[in-house]
């Protein structure tokens, strides 16, 4: 059974800082790995999608990779912003059907 | 639509009575998937249809759940009997099918949040 786990559960950062959440999973048999972010009360935005053949991608201020052989992947926040606090998901697909999230990261980013 | 709608937004009901909640995915989009979340956790998955069948439900917690998908686009979660245990946000995505050399990224409805009283 695929077990998703993110680390750490909770983030606290000023202004400007530069940051890692970090992504590991149990079975590397993966279809792709995509990182979300969810606002309170609302639902889950698509950040970055990782094929599996895939070792990261990029969006802006966003940089996400991914090892499959060490069953992790990373989300890099460049320059953070107050605007990009939210809780942070990874999502992992085996086959094209069975996904499993993680319990996420709340980040906070303080002014 | 332009994205993924969900209704209703909210819905509280009493234990014991059934309710249906509704997913409207993005036109064009053969996948569609129900996840369920707690609070604090991460969305947990239920089903997964392509086009009108319902390919893996393998995640429905037991007989009370129920989807259809039947013209192939808006699908209904229906839960019988409810139980104050079910109460959380009832999660709807959609994605175009990999069977059409998609990559399966999945786009998201605001979600309806259930309480079972």
């Amino acid at each position: 059974k695929q077990e998703v786990t993110q680390i750490p559960a909770a983030l606290s950062v000023p202004e400007g800082e530069n940051l890692v959440l970090n992504c590991s999973f149990t079975d590397s048999a993966i279809y792709n790995l995509q990182w979300f972010r969810q606002d309170p009360g609302k639902g889950l935005t698509s950040l970055l999608l990782i094929q599996s053949s895939q070792r990261e991608q990029t969006s802006g201020r966003l940089n996400a990779s991914l090892d499959k052989s060490s069953g992790r992947s990373t989300l890099y926040i460049a320059a953070s912003q107050p605007g990009d606090s939210a809780t942070y998901l990874c999502a992992v697909t085996r086959g094209y059907q069975k996904v499993t999230f993680g319990t996420g990261t709340k980040l906070q980013v303080i002014p | 639509g332009a994205g993924v709608s969900q209704t209703p937004s909210n819905k509280v009901t009493e234990k014991g009575k059934y309710v249906e909640l509704r997913c409207d995915p993005i036109s064009g989009h053969t996948a569609l998937y129900w996840y369920r979340q707690s609070l604090g956790q991460g969305p947990e998955f239920l089903i997964y249809f392509q086009g009108t069948g319902a390919a893996d439900d393998s995640g429905l917690p037991n007989d009370r759940f129920f989807a259809v998908r039947p013209e192939g686009s808006v699908s209904t979660l229906k839960i019988q009997r409810t139980e104050r245990g079910d109460s959380a946000v009832y999660l709807c995505a959609s994605s175009l099918s990999p069977l059409a050399g998609a990559n399966n990224e999945q786009f998201f409805g605001p979600g309806t949040r259930l309480t079972v009283l």
